[in-house]
């Protein structure tokens, strides 16, 4: 249980283009989802946390009008890079918790981005 | 400001040893801490929450302790194998809504 999935896995886009990321709760309702991104032999660094029907909240430093998250569905998630540059690319991992609480979350596999 | 550190970058050891993994922490006071593993390319595992009130928890070969006075947690996989190589995390909940991840430990287990 509590199998947590990303789509692409992943992508290449050219600069300046939109990419959309999908985050989904396969097996359990996501009252919250985080999205984190990781660069190479760095840790995850939380971006921004979203409750399904309210806006996300984004962490210090991180443009919500570039990162667009809507979380319209207690199974689904979406991340949005908008406008997309070189510096965008990394590892976006989303994670879901059943509850209010972070301590209980579920990691995805990770989409790899590459912006050219 | 607050801070997670990690021993070392890269850890080797012989397989059937005890890995010895360290997570050191400053301007915290966290309720939990966990561990995960992260396999290259794939997001992370988790593998054991240990509670402020919690000396020590264990699971099959894992061992985790946290000292609140020391503001430290140690990780221990006994009778190591080089399936368990891979990168760990350990993680502080930042209030009840988010986890901050150290930057990790790679561990190589040598056959």
């Amino acid at each position: 249980g509590a199998v947590v999935s990303q789509h692409p896995s992943r992508v290449i886009c050219k600069s300046g283009t939109s990419v959309k990321i999908e985050c989904r709760s396969l097996d359990f309702q996501a009252t919250t989802m985080f999205w984190y991104r990781q660069f190479p032999k760095k840790s995850l660094m939380l971006m921004a946390t979203s409750n399904e029907g309210s806006k996300a909240t984004y962490e210090q430093g991180v443009e919500k009008d570039k990162f667009l998250i809507n979380h319209a569905s207690l199974t689904l998630s979406t991340l949005t890079v908008t406008s997309a540059h070189p510096e965008d690319s990394s590892f976006y991992i989303c994670s879901a918790s059943p509850g209010l609480a972070a301590y209980e979350q579920y990691f995805g596999p990770g989409t790899r981005l590459t912006v050219t | 400001s607050q801070k997670i550190e990690q021993n070392s970058e890269a850890l080797n050891i012989q397989e059937g040893k005890t890995a010895t993994l360290t997570c050191n922490y400053t301007n915290y006071s966290p309720a939990y801490l966990q561990w995960y593993r992260q396999d290259p390319g794939r997001g992370p595992v988790f593998l054991l929450l240990i509670r402020e009130n919690e000396k020590e928890k264990r699971k099959e070969r894992l061992k985790v302790t946290f000292d609140t006075t020391l503001k430290q947690s140690l990780f221990h996989i006994t009778a190591s194998q080089p399936a368990d190589s891979a990168t760990y995390l350990c993680a502080l909940l930042r209030g009840r809504r988010a986890l901050t991840f150290g930057s990790g430990t790679r561990l190589q287990v040598q056959p």
